[in-house]
């Protein structure tokens, strides 16, 4: 599976945009970018998964460039709810995200 | 639905006993996982399932053993606990979907172990 880099932490204000971004520069074709975000003590929890195509749901909108080789993911109006460690994960081809491999991800800390 | 639950939420044990690790979904998930996360690190995979009956082997199985004989349950046994277990452990997941589709995991809240 390909890896990925993120930013170990990066602070927001609260109401504005967070905008996290990865690097997966080895990224196959047919390999799925995935965010989940764990908040403290809990478990992780998904946000968003996207393929080559900008993703929206009502959590979180997924940017992927052209050529896969990094994404970005927007919360909009971030809220203090929205501090956590968020994990951006290359999945399997398989079609399943059952072996996911979790690296540090990036501590959002929503600033009040 | 109650979604993915553990017991217990934390355990205490001594070098070299034995516990169970007891993880259950009722979405009537294929697959099953454990994973284990240490103080400022990511998850790692320990052992999953792809169905009753099937097990296989993670980044990190060494010193735990799993089974599946329903689809419901998925135990997570240390044989013989060691200082080095001590960590969160969770379990999650997953509809499982055909080639070509993917699909999403649910984590359970995690058990706390601590091995003296």
């Amino acid at each position: 599976d390909a890896k990925t880099t993120q930013p170990p932490s990066m602070d927001c204000a609260e109401g504005r945009a967070a905008n996290l971004p990865c690097n997966h520069s080895t990224i196959s074709g047919n390999e799925y970018v995935y965010w989940y975000r764990q908040i403290h003590s809990q478990g992780p929890q998904y946000i968003i998964h996207g393929l080559k195509n900008n993703e929206t749901n009502e959590m979180a909108s997924l940017i992927i460039t052209e050529d896969r080789k990094s994404s970005t993911l927007i919360l909009p109006h971030a809220t203090l709810r929205d501090t956590a460690v968020y994990y951006c994960i290359v999945g399997p081809s398989s079609g399943s995200a059952r072996q996911l491999t979790f690296g540090s991800g990036t501590q959002l800390t929503v600033l009040p | 639905n109650a979604g993915v639950t553990q017991t217990p939420k934390f355990q205490v044990l001594k070098t070299g006993q034995s516990m169970t690790l007891q993880c259950a979904q009722d979405m009537n998930h294929e697959y099953m996982s454990w994973y284990r996360q240490d103080p400022g690190m990511g998850l790692r995979l320990i052992h999953y399932s792809v169905g009753a009956g099937i097990t296989d082997q993670g980044e990190v199985p060494n010193g735990y053993n799993v089974s599946r004989s329903t689809t419901e349950d998925f135990p997570l046994r240390l044989l013989s606990a060691a200082p080095s277990q001590t960590s969160v452990y969770f379990c999650a997941s997953s509809r499982g979907a055909p080639p070509g589709y993917t699909d999403t995991q649910y984590f359970g809240p995690g058990t706390r172990l601590t091995v003296l």
